[in-house]
């Protein structure tokens, strides 16, 4: 059964440019979250997506926005992208919203330059 | 945002040695996940607890749910070098019957001298 899949693996960005980062549960898996990852905060949530729905959403602004297809794969975008941006953004997966287990992809390095 | 207190942040320790690491946090958790993330990975789960009290074990990794709820314990016995890495805790609670997010500790980074 294939893992998490994250697409870019790396990406560099320009401040101010916007980017789209994807991501494809495990196959099965319908619930999606993502993750910011640096090293000074740590890992950060997000937001959740279950049947295309926002469940839950973490303290971030509103440039970033996530959305989940009909096929569970997801996608995160970030706007007006600022040098804090940059981090590991990382996507898990779960069958279902109340199944606690989270299974990670590798992530997308983002560089904001 | 909230994050566990996890310690010790890093430690060096002798192939073979055992390792303990532990996540505390002040409120109650309903459940307690363990993770193991290799540079320019994603984390990969180790241990998932989901009982107060709970004891389980995978390979030589055996991690505990403590009695509060409030902490968790993870050991290492026997490390090898492929034991490095950064470990990370992860606790989610309930809100009136939903699953609440994951939150994460700060990691402790392992490594073992040959």
């Amino acid at each position: 059964k294939a893992g998490v899949t994250q697409t870019p693996r790396y990406l560099i960005k320009t401040r101010g440019q916007q980017v789209t980062l994807s991501c494809s549960p495990i196959s099965g898996h319908r619930s999606v979250s993502w993750y910011q990852q640096t090293p000074g905060q740590g890992l950060q949530f997000l937001f959740e997506y279950f049947s295309e729905t926002q469940r839950n959403k973490g303290n971030f602004p509103g440039r970033f926005s996530g959305r989940q297809f009909s096929n569970s794969r997801s996608e995160m975008n970030v706007s007006t992208l600022e040098l804090g941006d940059s981090a590991l953004y990382l996507c898990a997966s779960s069958s279902i919203p109340t199944n606690t287990e989270a299974f990670f992809g590798q992530g997308t390095r983002l560089t904001v330059v | 945002g909230q994050q566990l207190n996890q310690s010790p942040q890093s430690m060096f320790i002798q192939e073979g040695e055992d390792v303990s690491m532990n996540c505390t946090s002040s409120s109650i958790f309903n459940t307690w996940l363990w993770y193991k993330q290799d540079p320019g990975e994603g984390p990969v789960l180790l241990i998932a607890l989901y009982k107060a009290g709970e004891l389980t074990s995978n390979g030589r990794l055996t991690a505990q749910f403590g009695i509060t709820r409030k902490d968790s314990f993870l050991n290492i016995s026997a490390s090898i070098p492929s034991d490095v890495g950064i470990y990370f805790c992860a606790g989610r609670r309930n809100y009136g019957g939903s699953q609440g997010n994951l939150i994460f500790g700060k990691g402790t980074k392992l490594s073992v001298k040959p």
